[in-house]
C-alpha cells in the first residue's frame, strides 16, 4: 500500500497545457483501469475530475483529460485557466477492495 | 442533492478512542459502497477504509488495521468509523466519501477534524 508517485509541482501559463503523471506498480495502476483524479482548492473538499482513467463526470470541462500507459497514469489540463490552480491527486484501485492515493501535485498558473 | 455530513471529531489523547458518524442524504444509501479518507494538516489524501453496500465486506489501509472499524446502518443512512488506540499520526481531517471503483469517489463530506494530542 505504498502511495502512488506524483511530481510535487507543475506549472504553466494561461492557455498552455500541463500534464501530471501518477506512477504506481503492476499491482495497482498497471493492473486496473480504475484510476481517478481529484482537484482540491485550498481549504476546500476534493472534487472528482476523472474516473476509470479517462471518463469525466458531468460538469467537468473537456479541458481535462486522462490517459494511462503501463504503470503510469496522466492527467492533462489544456487551455490552463486561473481557476485550475489547485492540488491534484490521483487514486488507483489496488485489488481486494483497497485503494491508494498519490502524494499530490500543486499546479500553479503563472 | 447528495449530502454527506460528518460528526464526532474532536481532541483525544493518545491511546484514546473516538467514533465518527456520517449522515447521508439525497441518494439511496444502501446501494453504494462507502469509504473514509483522511488528510493530515498540510498533507495529501489517504484512503482509510471501505465498506460494501450491504456492510459485509470491509477493507482497511495497513496503518489502521486492528485499530479502526468501519460500519454502516443502511436503515439510518449512516456510516461510522470507530477509532481506537489513536496515535498522533492519526491527526487529520476525516472525510466520508461515496463510491469507489469503478466510478471513483464521487461525493465527499465537509470533513471532521480529529486531533490526537496530550
Amino acid at each position: 500500500q505504498s502511495a502512488l508517485t506524483q511530481p510535487p509541482s507543475a506549472s504553466g501559463s494561461p492557455g498552455q497545457s500541463v500534464a501530471i503523471s501518477c506512477t504506481g506498480t503492476s499491482s495497482d495502476v498497471g493492473a486496473y483501469n480504475y484510476v481517478s483524479w481529484y482537484q482540491q482548492h485550498p481549504g476546500k473538499v476534493p472534487k472528482l475530475l476523472m474516473y476509470e482513467v479517462s471518463k469525466r463526470p458531468s460538469g467537468v470541462p473537456d479541458r481535462f483529460s486522462g490517459s494511462k500507459s503501463g504503470n503510469t497514469a496522466s492527467l492533462t489540463v489544456s487551455g490552463l485557466q486561473a481557476e485550475d490552480e489547485a492540488d491534484y491527486y490521483c487514486n488507483s484501485y489496488a485489488g481486494s477492495n483497497n485503494y491508494v492515493f498519490g502524494g499530490g501535485t500543486k499546479v500553479t498558473v503563472l | 442533492e447528495v449530502q454527506l455530513v460528518e460528526s464526532g471529531g474532536g481532541l483525544v489523547q493518545p491511546g484514546g478512542s473516538l467514533r465518527l458518524s456520517c449522515a447521508a442524504s439525497g441518494f439511496t444509501f444502501s446501494y453504494y459502497w462507502m469509504s473514509w479518507a483522511r488528510q493530515a494538516p498540510g498533507k495529501g489524501l489517504d484512503w482509510v477504509a471501505h465498506i460494501k453496500a450491504d456492510g459485509y465486506e470491509k477493507s482497511y489501509v495497513d496503518s489502521v488495521k486492528g485499530r479502526f472499524t468501519i460500519s454502516r446502518d443502511n436503515a439510518k443512512s449512516s456510516l461510522y468509523l470507530q477509532m481506537n488506540s489513536l496515535r498522533a499520526e492519526d491527526t487529520a481531517v476525516y472525510y466520508c466519501v461515496r463510491g469507489g471503483q469503478p466510478g471513483g469517489f464521487d461525493y465527499w463530506g465537509q470533513g471532521a477534524l480529529v486531533t490526537v494530542s496530550s
